[in-house]
């Protein structure tokens, strides 16, 4: 267990809807990342928030939008949802520049 | 631009033997960090092994080792004494001081045979 948690599990949903990902990061870890890995491929980065604060922007989609509250948790909207979004959605966390990522379990995506 | 690559999509070894996965990266920083992880069929990104660059001496994990070479870079995973657990997807990481994101390898799926 990382001490990354995110919820939902499994997320099954239609195109052109709405849904968010939430993650919780380990404790004292100010920064999150989100990545998306598509079916047997790699990871790929979306953003990085710290402290609450948009630090680093990936392949992320203009559909897409993320953020991160006082409480440190975080949250990926992704909108009018395409069956190409269909992927596993992981965050992960860590406490300063230099330490290792912890990732969460993943959220995997279904858009039938 | 900041890549890393994995040659080897798929791998096999037998259960007790030991396989070595390769992963060469592409940088002009000179402090970074590699990392491999491990990926089971449960999906979950498991840290297996971390190397800083600044250090000189390969990192060991239990049955798990790297071979850095810094001038050439690379940076394989030696695996030792191989068991079925270890069946999985393992991906080579990179990341530098100056970057916020980490990047990956495409990944090798190596498979334990009994």
């Amino acid at each position: 267990d990382s001490g990354v948690t995110q919820t939902p599990k499994h997320l099954i949903t239609a195109t052109g809807q709405r849904v968010t990902l939430r993650c919780s990061p380990r404790s004292g870890d100010l920064s999150v990342y989100w990545y998306q890995q598509s079916l047997d491929q790699g990871l790929q980065f979306l953003i990085q928030y710290y402290n609450g604060e948009e630090r680093a922007k990936g392949n992320i989609l203009e559909r897409f939008s993320a953020q991160q509250f006082p409480d440190l948790h975080s949250e990926l909207n992704l909108s009018s949802l395409e069956l190409g979004d269909s992927a596993l959605y992981f965050c992960a966390s860590r406490r300063t520049l230099r330490d290792t990522q912890y990732f969460g379990p993943g959220t995997r995506l279904t858009v039938l | 631009a900041q890549t890393v690559t994995q040659s080897q999509p798929e791998m096999s070894v037998q259960e007790a033997e030991t396989v070595t996965l390769s992963c060469t990266y592409d940088t002009s920083e000179n402090n970074y960090y590699l990392f491999w992880y491990k990926q089971p069929p449960s999906r979950q990104m498991i840290l297996v092994i971390r190397q800083e660059a600044y250090k000189q001496q390969n990192a060991t994990e239990n049955r798990f080792s790297v071979n850095f070479q810094k001038a050439a870079k690379s940076f394989s995973l030696k695996i030792s004494d191989s068991q079925l657990g270890d069946t999985a997807m393992y991906f080579c990481a990179f990341m530098t001081d100056n970057n916020n994101d980490m990047r990956f390898g495409a990944g090798t799926r190596l498979t334990v045979k009994p």
